[in-house]
């Protein structure tokens, strides 16, 4: 039973336009929540987090949402660039801090056309 | 060398075969972890230790035996594998903070074929 999914396997997005990549989950006692961004041949790279105590937060051209009543968060990306070609996934964490293992989901393939 | 590092990069045995995956943090982090991800599966968290203790073991088979020496070194100890259990390694460290954000970070992933 997947606890983090993302049920959008492929997205694709004009370049500068906005990427909207979304994520829900089932467990309520997750209270921290990533994103991440894989290329090919490579291990993920942190892009942006939030905290349940949060409903969002900016980084740059990246906002992460959060809705906590709907288990729902979404990655904003803004404007789209070739380079955002990847595949995102989102992670969730059930403790607030410390050591903690992340549950993912299956990523969503996005993909920037010119 | 900065961040993540993982060897090797590429691992082909046979089932009776005994290997290691190595994996080394340069980032003063206290925390490690091993994940596996399988084709069409999402990443799956297999160990974790923090400060060189395992804190979570995540019915993982003991066909796989994790080390941790030290709070900079990792080790995935495989032996008798299956071909099932054909899937990219990812090993992850963080900084294990009692709060605040504990992003974790990846190396570039062992590509491990049992034939």
């Amino acid at each position: 039973d997947q606890q983090v999914k993302q049920n959008s396997p492929s997205l694709s997005v004009q370049e500068g336009r906005i990427s909207i990549l979304n994520c829900d989950y089932t467990n309520s006692m997750f209270d921290y929540f990533l994103w991440y961004k894989k290329y090919p041949a490579e291990g993920p790279t942190f892009l942006i987090s939030i905290s349940s105590i949060k409903d969002k937060n900016e980084d740059g051209r990246f906002t992460v949402f959060l809705n906590k009543s709907a288990k729902h968060l979404s990655l904003h990306i803004v404007p789209s660039q070739p380079g955002d070609s990847a595949v995102y996934f989102c992670a969730a964490s059930a403790r607030g801090g410390g050591a903690d293992g992340l549950t993912f989901g299956k990523g969503t393939h996005l993909i920037i056309q010119p | 060398e900065t961040g993540v590092t993982q060897t090797p990069r590429h691992l082909v045995m046979g089932m009776t075969n005994k290997k290691s995956l190595k994996c080394e943090q340069h980032l003063g982090h206290n925390a490690m972890y091993w994940y596996k991800q399988s084709a069409k599966k999402p990443l799956e968290l297999m160990f974790v230790y923090s400060l060189e203790e395992r804190v979570e073991n995540n019915s993982v088979p003991s066909r796989f035996s994790p080390e941790c020496p030290n709070s900079s070194h990792l080790f995935l100890h495989l032996h008798t594998l299956q071909p099932e259990d054909s899937a990219l390694y990812l090993c992850a460290s963080s900084q294990d903070q009692a709060s605040g954000d504990n992003e974790q970070f990846f190396g570039p992933g062992t590509r491990l074929t049992v034939l």
